[in-house]
């Protein structure tokens, strides 16, 4: 199964932009890259997901990079309520697939 | 509801006592997937349902684990003989298809706790 690497932690301040980053170097053609986040005492909620260009949504942006073995979630401009755990997955487009999720970044947001 | 719904959101329970965790994921939703969080942990993933298809039950820790999804909808993770370190929470997720990897939803999870 495809991993991902994700620092640990990370500490922004509030009203400015976030950058978190994740590495998948074994990633495979089919594979899309998902975020989530957790926050305290809650399931994950999907955040966004793409294939090879980049995408918006109301929540954030994620760049994909060129050779697709790394890509960045993008948090405009991070709020308290934006502190939680970011994962950064990988999701076979095609068969059946277990989704495996690794540790994780721990977002602090300082106001 | 229209999310994915998980029982009991807290379980205390003895060490080997036979617990069942309840997983009702969203309707229509064709995938669904058990994960265990221990505290402060990532989530360790441990089965996988798919319509009709045989589980992929490769992360289960143990025989003591055990998972059945009825009709293509509710699935209830058993866990036999339970050990302190069985505590933690276990998620749950269902998604609509495997066409494309869509999002997943999950629960809120159910939080067990092994004396």
């Amino acid at each position: 199964d495809a991993k991902t690497t994700q620092p640990n932690s990370m500490e922004s301040n509030e009203e400015e932009p976030v950058h978190l980053p994740c590495n998948h170097s074994t990633i495979s053609g089919t594979d899309y890259i998902h975020w989530y986040r957790q926050l305290p005492s809650q399931g994950p909620e999907y955040v966004i997901h793409g294939l090879t260009s980049n995408v918006n949504n109301r929540m954030a942006s994620l760049a994909i990079a060129e050779d697709r073995k790394s890509s960045t979630l993008i948090l405009h401009r991070a709020t308290l309520r934006d502190a939680a755990v970011y994962y950064c997955i990988l999701r076979r487009g095609t068969g059946g697939f277990k989704t495996i999720f690794g540790a994780g970044t721990r977002l602090f947001v300082k106001a | 509801g229209a999310g994915v719904s998980q029982s009991p959101s807290n379980k205390v329970t003895e060490k080997g006592k036979d617990v069942e965790l309840r997983c009702d994921p969203i309707s229509g939703h064709t995938a669904l997937y058990w994960y265990r969080q221990s505290l402060g942990q990532g989530l360790e993933f441990l089965i996988y349902f798919q319509g009709n298809s045989a589980p992929d039950k490769s992360g289960l820790p143990s025989d003591r684990f055990s998972a059945e999804r009825t009709g293509g909808s509710v699935s209830t993770l058993t866990i036999q003989r339970t050990q302190q370190e069985d505590s933690a929470v276990y998620l749950c997720a269902s998604t609509p298809s495997t066409a494309l990897p869509g999002e997943l939803f999950f629960g809120e999870g159910s939080r067990l706790t092994v004396l």
